[in-house]
């Protein structure tokens, strides 16, 4: 089975911290998102990665960056944390083609005081 | 693809009855559609990814059909049960490899 692990589930955070949400999966997939959700809303795509060393931003980047050093590791990295940020980020990982789901993490729900 | 609808937002159902959800999207652009099952305090799940036109998947009494020319796909339950319940969420995808999710319909199960 495929397992993606997120570092934490809960995490509390001040306004202008800067936080990294860590993402490890295990069965050598090639591409790796991060998603936040929020109450109305559907999952929405803050940025995601083809490849070691890519990334492309998603829907919503804007106050995100992230980091891919190593292909099972995808970090999401608030680098001033607002409270706007408060949400739950959920990440996920896929093998290329059309027909390949998406495996996701448990999720971390942050919270920014 | 821009707008993807989920309907009804809510369900409430008892056991046993059967029940169904509609995903509305785009049909231009379409590359494949994918069903996700997502319980509190878990991961959202792949119940299936679908590509072809007319397609038809089974999966117990979870089965999903798509008519990518009209833009759309169902998702039906046979005979609901308690642990059914969960929001079940759609997300077409391009020829990319990004997903856009609806905001699903979330299903509560009575016994």
């Amino acid at each position: 089975d495929v397992k993606v692990t997120q570092s934490s589930r809960y995490l509390v955070k001040r306004t202008g911290e800067k936080v990294f949400l860590e993402c490890v999966q295990d069965m050598d997939h090639e591409n790796m998102f991060w998603y936040r959700q929020d109450p109305g809303l559907g999952l929405r795509l803050i940025y995601f990665s083809y490849d070691v060393k890519m990334k492309e931003k998603g829907d919503i980047p804007e106050g995100y960056s992230v980091s891919r050093e190593k292909k099972e590791r995808f970090s999401l990295i608030l680098e001033s944390a607002s409270t706007n940020q408060t949400s739950m980020y959920l990440c996920a990982s896929t093998d290329r083609g059309a027909g390949q789901p998406q495996h996701f993490g448990d999720g971390t729900r942050l919270s920014i005081l | 693809i821009l707008n993807v609808e989920q309907s009804p937002q809510s369900l409430h159902v008892q056991e046993g009855d059967s029940t169904n959800f509609t995903c509305s999207f785009p049909s231009s652009n379409f590359y494949a559609l994918h069903w996700y099952r997502w319980e509190t305090a878990k991961s959202p799940e792949a119940l299936f990814v679908m590509t072809l036109n007319g397609d038809e998947k089974k999966k117990g009494r979870i089965s999903a059909t798509l008519n990518t020319k009209e833009g759309y796909s169902y998702l039906y339950i046979k005979g609901s049960q308690p642990e059914d319940s969960a929001t079940y969420l759609c997300a077409p995808r391009s020829n990319t490899d990004k997903l856009i999710f609806g905001t699903g319909t979330r299903l509560q199960v009575f016994p």
